[in-house]
């Protein structure tokens, strides 16, 4: 079955400071890729998402690529704001059929000033 | 577009309740998702509506149902409520088409006492 691995948080770094949280995947065939961001006391937000080998999705300075070869969409950010501090959600849905989306664990970002 | 709205926020329910949890989805998107999200975790797919009838479930037991309404709105129904059951519900919906994420809800935070 699909299954979706996240690097284990918490990740805390420093204002300006270079962003990497690693994603790996399983899934049968191709699937669709995203990554979502978690506020406190909210719900899910869609913050990038790739649907094919190579593409790369990006928003608000964040950046994931969808390296079919490594099962990875790992994202990045080059330089967080004390804003971002957030929990990160990996995640992968079919795109036939049933289209439920299948979670990482969560990794909490903490960015301090 | 209206966003996906979520009812109650909270609710607070004895073990071995009933409880109706309701979604307003976004005008066009025919296609409704559960997740029920425990504390520290990732969301974890209950099921999905497509044009008002259910067409995927993930692993949960039958007492939890659901119904999908020609107005774009949803409920979700748990019976006979276990303290286990306490989680943040969230609703997701996403337009026709197999390329685009979904939007999801601020959840409804139920607690099983």
């Amino acid at each position: 079955g699909n299954s979706v691995t996240q690097m284990e948080g918490p990740v805390t770094l420093s204002e300006e400071a270079f962003l990497t949280i690693n994603c790996t995947y399983t899934a049968t065939g191709y699937p669709s890729l995203f990554w979502y961001v978690q506020y406190p006391g909210e719900g899910l937000q869609l913050l990038l998402k790739a649907t094919k080998a190579d593409d790369k999705g990006s928003n608000k300075g964040f950046e994931a690529t969808y390296r079919k070869e490594t099962t990875s969409f790992h994202l990045e950010k080059g330089s967080v704001q004390v804003s971002d501090s957030a929990v990160y959600f990996c995640a992968l849905s079919g795109k036939t059929g049933r289209r439920a989306l299948t979670f990482g664990s969560g990794t909490r970002l903490q960015v301090q000033p | 577009e209206t966003g996906v709205t979520q009812s109650p926020t909270h609710l607070i329910k004895t073990r071995g309740q009933q409880v109706t949890l309701r979604c307003s989805s976004q005008s066009g998107h025919n296609t409704v998702s559960w997740y029920q999200q425990a504390l520290g975790q990732g969301p974890q797919f209950i099921f999905q509506y497509y044009r008002e009838e259910e067409n995927g479930r993930g692993n949960f037991p039958p007492r939890f149902s659901g119904l999908q309404f020609p107005n774009y709105s949803s409920e979700l129904n748990v019976n006979a409520l276990e303290l286990d059951d306490s989680a943040l519900y969230l609703c997701a919906s996403s337009p026709p088409g197999t390329a685009f994420g979904y939007t999801f809800g601020s959840g409804t935070r139920l607690t099983v006492v």
